[in-house]
């Protein structure tokens, strides 16, 4: 059966300070990859989405990247955090179907100082 | 994409059925209706999915009109458990991966 883990579960970072959050996917192969956003009592933000290797779209352009450095792997980053990027942050995965649900990690609640 | 458009939020008692309805006045051809409910601070899990008229699982059902314009979730007999956000979520094979969510329904359940 297919995981998905995401890591760390919490993280205080001061602003400033990088930041990377893992994500990887086990049990399917080529799977759609996606970082969203979701800041205190709001809905979800979609920030990157990846269909491929190397493929990274990005829907916010602020001071965050992501890469696919592998099949099942996804990393969001950032060289130097705002505290407008605390957040709960969740990776989640899909088929390579458009319409194929969605499985989410179990998030990073982020908070920057 | 099509854009979705929900109720902020809804109060319900234990029992009733509940019924959140999405609008997606320009869903595409090839686009599915996916309704997802999230507990706060876990990420969302999917509850149906559907592409036109009555789809029925064990814990929800979904009707599509024929026009498709717009869905409804129907959750039976609510329990304070079922209290959460609930979001549609329109998708489809020509949207090169990209799927962004409303801004869902807050659902209270009260005794």
């Amino acid at each position: 059966s297919q995981t998905i883990h995401q890591w760390p579960a919490t993280l205080v970072q001061p602003v400033g300070s990088p930041l990377s959050l893992e994500c990887t996917v086990e049990g399917t192969s080529n799977p759609n990859l996606y970082w969203y956003r979701q800041a205190a009592g709001r809905g979800l933000q979609l920030l990157f989405y990846s269909v491929g290797i190397g493929q990274i779209s990005s829907e916010v352009p602020q001071n965050l990247s992501a890469s696919r450095p592998q099949d099942r792997q996804f990393i969001l980053s950032s060289k130097k955090l705002l505290l407008s990027d605390s957040g709960f942050y969740l990776c989640a995965w899909s088929g390579d179907r458009g319409y194929e649900k969605l499985f989410f990690g179990s998030g990073t609640q982020l908070s920057v100082l | 994409l099509a854009k979705t458009t929900q109720p902020i939020s809804m109060d319900s008692y234990e029992g009733q059925e509940v019924n959140i309805t999405c609008s997606h006045n320009n869903i595409a051809t090839n686009d599915y209706i996916t309704w997802y409910q999230q507990f706060p601070s876990q990420g969302p899990r999917f509850i149906i999915q559907g592409y036109k008229t009555k789809v029925t699982n064990e814990v929800a059902s979904l009707f599509i009109p024929a026009d498709r314009k717009s869905s409804t979730l129907s959750l039976p007999r609510v329990s304070l458990s079922d209290t959460a956000v609930y979001y549609c979520l329109v998708g489809g094979d020509n949207q090169g991966g990209k799927l962004i969510f409303g801004q869902g329904t807050e659902l209270s359940v009260k005794p």
